[in-house]
């Protein structure tokens, strides 16, 4: 059984500052990774989608990256903004189209 | 991306009363949807993986004649929470796949039970 761990738990930065935000999986055959943010009370947005063949993806400030032999994904905001505080959150489906099995997510703060 | 929408975005019902959650996936088909629910400051719980003209499969612990889900076309999957009690108060969130097998969600509904 998929198990994803997210660590840390809580991050509060500087605005403007750079971070990182890590993902760890125990079973390496993924078909995907996928990393959300989640604000109070919202549903959750997708944010970047690895496949299992890809290594990493990158969407304006956002970079996520995949090391399937590992077991881990790693997403790094750069220059950081109060808007990005959220929870941020990945997971990865145990087959194509699948259920997927989340992490408890990152609560990031962003200080102006 | 793609869009799914949820309705209603909340409801307040009394207890013993049946509430229906649609999730509809706006620009694109699935064949499979899931629901999950989410309390206050955890993650999310997958309750059920919703199958178009078949039986949704339930996940361990989940009352199937509690939670009854519907998935009768390719864009619309229902969930109706069956005489509902105040445990049962919750964020109730659907998401689908698309072709690339990227997930999206619903913006959640959140069911509060008097």
């Amino acid at each position: 059984k998929q198990e994803v761990t997210q660590i840390p738990a809580a991050l509060s930065v500087p605005e403007g500052e750079n971070l990182v935000l890590n993902c760890s999986f125990t079973d390496s055959a993924i078909y995907n990774l996928q990393w959300f943010r989640q604000d109070p009370g919202k549903g959750l947005t997708s944010l970047l989608l690895i496949q299992s063949s890809q290594r990493e993806q990158t969407s304006g400030r956002l970079n996520a990256s995949l090391d399937k032999s590992s077991g881990r994904s790693t997403l790094y905001i750069a220059a950081s903004q109060p808007g990005d505080s959220a929870t941020y959150l990945c997971s990865s489906p145990n087959t194509n189209a699948g259920k997927s099995t989340f992490g408890d997510g990152t609560t990031l703060t962003v200080k102006p | 991306g793609a869009v799914v929408s949820q309705h209603p975005s909340r409801v307040i019902c009394k207890s013993g009363t049946s509430v229906k959650i649609e999730c509809r996936s706006l620009d694109f088909q699935a064949t499979t949807m899931f629901w999950y629910r989410q309390f206050p400051k955890q993650s999310l719980m997958l309750m059920a993986t919703s199958n178009e003209g078949s039986k949704a499969t339930y996940e361990q612990g989940v009352e199937k004649d509690k939670f009854l889900i519907n998935h009768a076309s390719l864009t619309l999957s229902t969930l109706t929470v069956t005489s509902a009690h105040p445990e049962d108060s919750s964020f109730y969130i659907c998401s689908a796949p698309d072709v690339y097998n990227e997930q999206f969600f619903g913006p959640g509904t959140r069911l509060t039970v008097l």
